[in-house]
């Protein structure tokens, strides 16, 4: 059973709603990711957090919003998103920024009509 | 540009063969190589590599790293139905404190009874 866990699973919204994405580590690790995953793409870094505090946007629109409230949690609040935005989104953690293996939670598929 | 390369993109077996999966990459300042095993939709950690030349082993998987001609391999023998799944391969430069990892676009492994 993996220590990272991600709630929805699926989610499908239409291009005007607002819904979060929700994290949460049982691992007891300081860092935190967001990934997004294309059909047919790599993966690709979104945002790392380390302690709460966000050490990297990785040139994110600003539709994607995200919000770490303590170690432990990761949210990705998802506003005015577009067709192409439909992916895989995969939340990881590791001990550290920068250090040892990231470990994946098991993602939500994303579909925005 | 792709900083990691893998390929085939695809491969399909039969149970029992020993397949051969390969990553190269171009990142400066090299840490370590990573492989993960994704088979619905968290990538599963399997082996990182750091040093040239020594192989790690689990089970029928094993994997080694080739630092002077920048790539990875990762084989696996008497293949199983199980190991049906999209092998990745992702790269993390010396000095990242932005948890940077770089990715392949991954080899989809089918293994047919």
């Amino acid at each position: 059973e993996t220590g990272v866990t991600q709630t929805p699973r699926h989610l499908v919204m239409g291009m005007t709603n607002k819904k979060s994405l929700k994290c949460e580590q049982h691992l007891g690790h300081n860092a935190m990711y967001w990934y997004k995953q294309s059909a047919k793409k790599p993966l690709e870094l979104m945002f790392v957090y380390s302690l709460e505090e966000r050490v990297e946007n990785n040139s994110v629109p600003s539709r994607f919003s995200p919000e770490c409230p303590n170690s432990s949690h990761l949210f990705l609040h998802l506003h005015t998103l577009q067709p192409e935005d439909s992916a895989l989104y995969l939340c990881a953690s590791s001990p550290q920024v920068g250090r040892d293996t990231q470990y994946f939670g098991p993602g939500t598929r994303l579909t925005v009509l | 540009e792709d900083k990691v390369v893998q390929s085939p993109l695809s491969l399909v077996v039969h149970e029992g063969d020993t397949v051969t999966l390969n990553c190269s990459y171009e990142v400066t300042n090299f840490r370590s190589l990573l492989w993960y095993k994704q088979e619905k939709k968290a990538p599963t950690f399997l082996f990182m590599l750091t040093s040239s030349g020594i192989e790690k082993k689990s089970g029928r998987l094993s994997s080694i790293l080739d630092k002077k001609e920048l790539f990875s391999i990762l084989n696996i023998t008497a293949t199983q139905t199980g190991d049906s799944a999209v092998y990745l391969c992702a790269v993390e430069p010396r000095g990242s404190t932005l948890g940077r990892l770089y990715f392949g676009r991954g080899t989809q492994l089918t293994v047919w009874p």
